[in-house]
Order: C-alpha cells, then structure tokens, then sequence
C-alpha cells in the first residue's frame, strides 16, 4: 500500500497548537532556502524562502529561522489549523545554484481538530 | 487555466513501453523545470529549460529520458523502454525569472503519476 518504502518524519499536534518542523541541509555553499507544503496529490507549493544574509523571516502565520553555523532550518507555524495538514519541505538551491533546488526529505505535520 | 498543467495526471505502463508526459507552464514563464518524486521522497532535479533551451540536464537518470521544449512553451518529458525504477511522480514547474531562484517563484504543476508494472 502507500505505507510502503514510507518513511517521512511525523509530527502530530492539536488544532490551534503551534508547530516546529526542523530540516538539517547539507551544502554550507548554499544560500537561499524555500519550506514547501505539499497535499496529497497536489505539487509543492511555495510558503516562506529566506537567505542567508538574514537568520529569521516571518510570514503570515509563519516562521523560518535560520542557523547556518550548525546547517539548520525551521518551521514554524503558529495556531496550526486542519488545513495545514500536509507535507512539509524544505528546499536549498544547490551550492547556491540561481536555478537548482536540492529537497530534504520532508516531515508530515498531521493537525488533530 | 491559471496554474502549471500536467497530463496525463496518471499512467501506467508495463515494463519497455515509451512514456510521453507533457507540461503546460504558466503563459509566459521563461523557465521550465522537471523534478521527479519518488513515494516517501522530496522532489529531485531532472533537468531545467530556459525558453526553447535546455541549459541543465544533468539530473536525467539515463538515456532512456529526454525531455524537449520546442517552442519555448509546452514541454515533453519522454522516457523509453521504462523499467520499474521508472515509477514516480514527475512534477513540472515555472517560473517568470530567467531561472534565477532570488526573482522568481517557482510554481509546481500537480505531477504526472507514473506506475510501471
């Protein structure tokens, strides 16, 4: 079934909680990073991207933090809703390729109403 | 329509078949990009247009894939004699910039399912 060769992290949280999503990248040259949510079914779709030159960037409901020196990215998004239940990615541009995006494996948020 | 288009949405095709999967960008984008996805996986690079010419494709897993843009609009992925490793979902996406990440945002189509028996 689709379970099979599946192995996302998951996180589960309550409606109205805040969550965290994490992903470690691998290339110190990149520097650009995009967090996508992908649907079932649907491609990825854009949410927040950041550079290197900044450590935070805030959206509408969300957050990235970035922490070059240890390589890691955050997630954050505040009174999580059912609707945000989905996969979530993050994306670097490969060694700071102005085209390329290099995808982490993704992390499951499923949102409890 | 408004979006990326992708068809068909879904195929199957036993083992040796030649595949065709075509992608519809937004009116206008200079950049076309293939990704593949496999299950349980983030998208992987397969090869990137700017116009009617592809400047990287590198990501493309062998010989057996081609993908071509005519005409600077619609784009053809083709894989032939397809084998089981084949099967993924195949996402397309375009963007308005020349390609470069810092001007422009890429937009995903919904992805050609592939399954190969």
């Amino acid at each position: 079934g689709e379970s099979v060769g599946l192995h996302l992290p998951t996180l589960s949280v309550q409606e109205g909680d805040n969550s965290i999503i994490n992903c470690a990248y691998s290339n110190s040259a990149s520097d650009y990073f995009i967090w996508y949510k992908q649907e079932s079914g649907k491609g990825p779709q854009f949410i927040i991207d950041i550079r290197s030159n900044m450590d935070k960037r805030q959206g509408q409901r969300v957050t990235v933090l970035l922490n070059k020196t240890v390589k890691h990215l955050s997630l954050q998004i505040a009174a999580t809703q059912p609707g945000d239940s989905a996969v979530y990615f993050c994306a670097e541009n490969s060694g700071g390729s102005n085209y390329k995006l290099t995808f982490g494996k993704g992390t499951l948020l499923t949102v409890n109403p | 329509g408004a979006g990326v288009s992708q068809s068909p949405r879904y195929k199957v095709a036993k083992r040796g078949q030649d595949v065709a999967l075509r992608c519809d960008p937004i009116s206008g984008h200079v950049s076309l990009f293939w990704y593949q996805q496999a299950l349980g996986q983030g998208p992987e690079f397969l090869t990137y247009f700017q116009n009617e010419a592809q400047l990287d494709k590198s990501g493309l897993p062998s010989d057996r894939f081609f993908a071509e843009r005519p005409e600077g609009s619609v784009s053809t992925l083709k894989i032939q004699r397809t084998q089981q490793e084949d099967s993924a979902v195949y996402l397309c996406a375009s963007s308005g910039g020349t390609g470069n990440l810092n001007t422009g945002e890429l937009f995903f189509g919904e992805g050609s399912r592939l399954t190969v028996l």
